[in-house]
This record gives structure tokens, C-alpha cells and sequence, in this order.
């Protein structure tokens, strides 16, 4: 079975400081994980990806995050953050061989204040 | 034009009417799928379709039934509405490949959403 645990459901953050959002995984295989974003009254887009490879991995409008094994986790980080980074953040699992279901965070809010 | 679209975008209804939500796709993904998120316990998948001769159950199917007219097209049917089905419905696709079963990119592109209230 696999599981992702989201640290706090909402997060506050001043315009220009760092964005710091938190993901642990659970898997009994090496995980694909993944970053979605959802800005109100829209769907969810992928932010970035970890599937092989580099452990650090970049993604649209200047997000980060690092897979630790070690530590099963895959926080997503911005060095300073925008008004229009105000949404929430999802953090999802998966694996790979055939289909795999994918199990989502239960998403952090994020508010960027001026 | 959006990739993948949801109709209707908002719908009130009253417990045991027979809601359709609709989902239309022009990615070409033979994948398609729907979720429900509700407040706190983020998204959880309802049925899955790999084509129009496969449906499968998700994690939540009781009270609910789908039917993939065709590729491009999938509806989530609630044969007898009640209170705890109000949520926000997402109907998603994937490309077919062998990157984690969920396609070269390993991504689920989503639709707009369609919000369910049911009284």
C-alpha cells in the first residue's frame, strides 16, 4: 500500500520569503511522486515530477523539490514567493510496472501575504 | 478551448434525483478517470476507464456508475443523489504508456471540475 501525509493543511507565507511545503511518502517500491497545484475554481496541473534519475527536480514557475529516500520525503520548495503562488499544493504517489493508482496528498493551502 | 472539459460546471440538486456529470476530452489519452475532492481529504478516484471496453472501480464507487461512450468521452452517472455525494467531481486522462502505467510523462491532465450540491 502507499500513502502520502501532508504537513499542515494551510500554510502562511509573506510575499518574497520562502516557500516550504511538506510531503512524506509511504511505498514498498520505489515511488513516482508528484507535485500538482490548484488555483481556485480550476483543475489540478502538474507543478513537477520524480520519476528516475536526478533527485532534485525543477518545475514550472520556479518550484522545487528533492526526493530523500532516506528520509521518504518530497518537499516542495520556492526561494520567494509570489501573490499568484496563493493556491493549494498537492503531493501524490505512484509506482511503476502497469497501472498504478495514484494516491494524492489531502493538499496544503498556501496564502502569500503582501 | 480547454482539453479536457466538465459539464455542467455547478449543479444543485435534491436527494434521489438522477445526476449526469460529463466529461469530454480532445487530448486523444485513452485514460480517463474520475475523482472526488472534498475539503481535508483531498482527491479520491471513483472509477477508471483504460478504453472504452475496460472500466474499473476506484477506491469509492458504491452510489455510483460510469459509462465511456468513446474514447473521447466519459460520464459519471448518480442513479439516486444523496447529501454526502455534494463535492467537487474532477474528471482527469492519461496518455498510455509503460512510465509508471500512467504515460511517457506520468501525468493526469484534469478538468475544470464540476461542483455537486445535493440537498
Amino acid at each position: 500500500a502507499q500513502s502520502v501525509t501532508q504537513l499542515g493543511s494551510h500554510v502562511s507565507v509573506s510575499e518574497g520569503a520562502l516557500v516550504l511545503l511538506r510531503c512524506n511518502y509511504s511505498s514498498s517500491v520505489p515511488p513516482y511522486l508528484f507535485w500538482y497545484v490548484q488555483y481556485p475554481n480550476q483543475g489540478l496541473q502538474l507543478l513537477l515530477k520524480y520519476t528516475t534519475g536526478a533527485t532534485l527536480v525543477k518545475g514550472i514557475n520556479g518550484f522545487e523539490a528533492e526526493f530523500k529516500k532516506s528520509e521518504t520525503s518530497f518537499h516542495l520548495t520556492k526561494p520567494s514567493a509570489h501573490m499568484s503562488d496563493a493556491a493549494e499544493y498537492f503531493c501524490a504517489v505512484s509506482r511503476s510496472g502497469g497501472y498504478q493508482k495514484v494516491t494524492f496528498g489531502t493538499g496544503t493551502k498556501l496564502q502569500v501575504i503582501p | 478551448d480547454a482539453d479536457v472539459t466538465q459539464t455542467p460546471r455547478n449543479r444543485i440538486t435534491k436527494t434521489g434525483k438522477r445526476i449526469m456529470l460529463e466529461c469530454s476530452q480532445t487530448k486523444g489519452h485513452d485514460r480517463m478517470y474520475w475523482y472526488r475532492q472534498d475539503p481535508g481529504l483531498g482527491l479520491r478516484l471513483i472509477y477508471y476507464s483504460f478504453d472504452v471496453k475496460d472500466i474499473n472501480k476506484g477506491e469509492i464507487s458504491d452510489g455510483y456508475s460510469v459509462s465511456r461512450q468513446a474514447q473521447a468521452k466519459f460520464s459519471l452517472s448518480l442513479e439516486s443523489a444523496i447529501p454526502n455525494q455534494t463535492a467537487l467531481y474532477f474528471c482527469a486522462t492519461s496518455a498510455f504508456g509503460t512510465s509508471g502505467g500512467l504515460g511517457p510523462t506520468g501525468e493526469l491532465f484534469f478538468g475544470e471540475g464540476s461542483r455537486l450540491t445535493v440537498l
